[in-house]
């Protein structure tokens, strides 16, 4: 059974930094490409960054090009999210996602954790 | 930047058809898919690459793709289906969503 879990989230002030982890288990993690979305309060789903399988290539939505970095350790079988200079606009739900090639949809997603980002 | 858009709220009687749009600049040459969110819970997907039904997904949901518009279509609306739903492309590289739809089952 495929399974995505995350974790690292929790409360930081504005300008500090946090790492997500996402642990995953079920599939070869070497052989998919992963994905962070995130989702703030009622709001919709926004696309943040992916990371191909053997992190050769790394995209980042605008929003947080320059503050989030994507990495992966397919050895752990983890994929990760550094965050600095966080905003109170980064504040959302986080949920890590796997796809594969071009025109694949997410079709595994964990259950997500929360980042809020508040004084 | 490549946009899509979607309706905020559909509504739909108990046991009719209900139909959910997305549309974004010549989607019908794109992959189009479709994501279920309940409360509270992480996305499902429903539809893949147009019209393409994940394993345990009702065949009562399906979709299509072509020129300006895809869509989700559910029949037989249940209370279940009730729930906010996404449609996603690749554009370069990049996955872009929907701003999402809520559906109402009246």
């Amino acid at each position: 059974e495929v399974q995505l879990v995350e974790s690292g989230g929790g409360l930081v002030k504005p300008g500090g930094s946090l790492r997500l982890s996402c642990a995953a288990s079920g599939f070869t993690f070497s052989s998919y490409s992963m994905n962070w979305v995130r989702q703030a309060p009622g709001k919709g789903l926004e696309w943040v960054s992916s990371i191909s399988s053997s992190s050769s290539y790394i995209y980042y939505a605008d929003s947080v090009k320059g503050r989030f970095t994507i990495s992966r350790d397919n050895a752990k079988n983890s994929l990760y999210l550094q965050m600095n200079s966080l905003r109170a606009e980064d504040t959302a739900v986080y949920y890590c996602a796997r796809d594969s090639d071009s025109g694949w949809p997410l079709d595994y997603w964990g259950q997500g954790t929360l980042v809020t980002v508040s004084s | 930047s490549y946009e899509l858009t979607q309706p905020l709220s559909v509504s739909v009687a108990l046991g009719q058809t209900a139909r959910i749009t997305c549309g974004g600049n010549n989607i019908g040459s794109k992959n189009v898919h479709w994501y279920q969110q309940k409360p509270g819970q992480a996305p499902v997907l429903v539809i893949y690459r147009d019209s393409n039904r994940p394993s345990g997904i009702p065949e009562r949901f399906s979709g299509s793709n072509s020129g300006n518009t895809a869509t989700l279509t559910i029949s037989r609306a249940q209370a279940g289906d009730e729930a906010d739903y996404y449609c996603q492309v690749w554009d370069s590289s990049t996955r872009v969503f929907g701003g999402g739809t809520k559906l109402t089952v009246l």
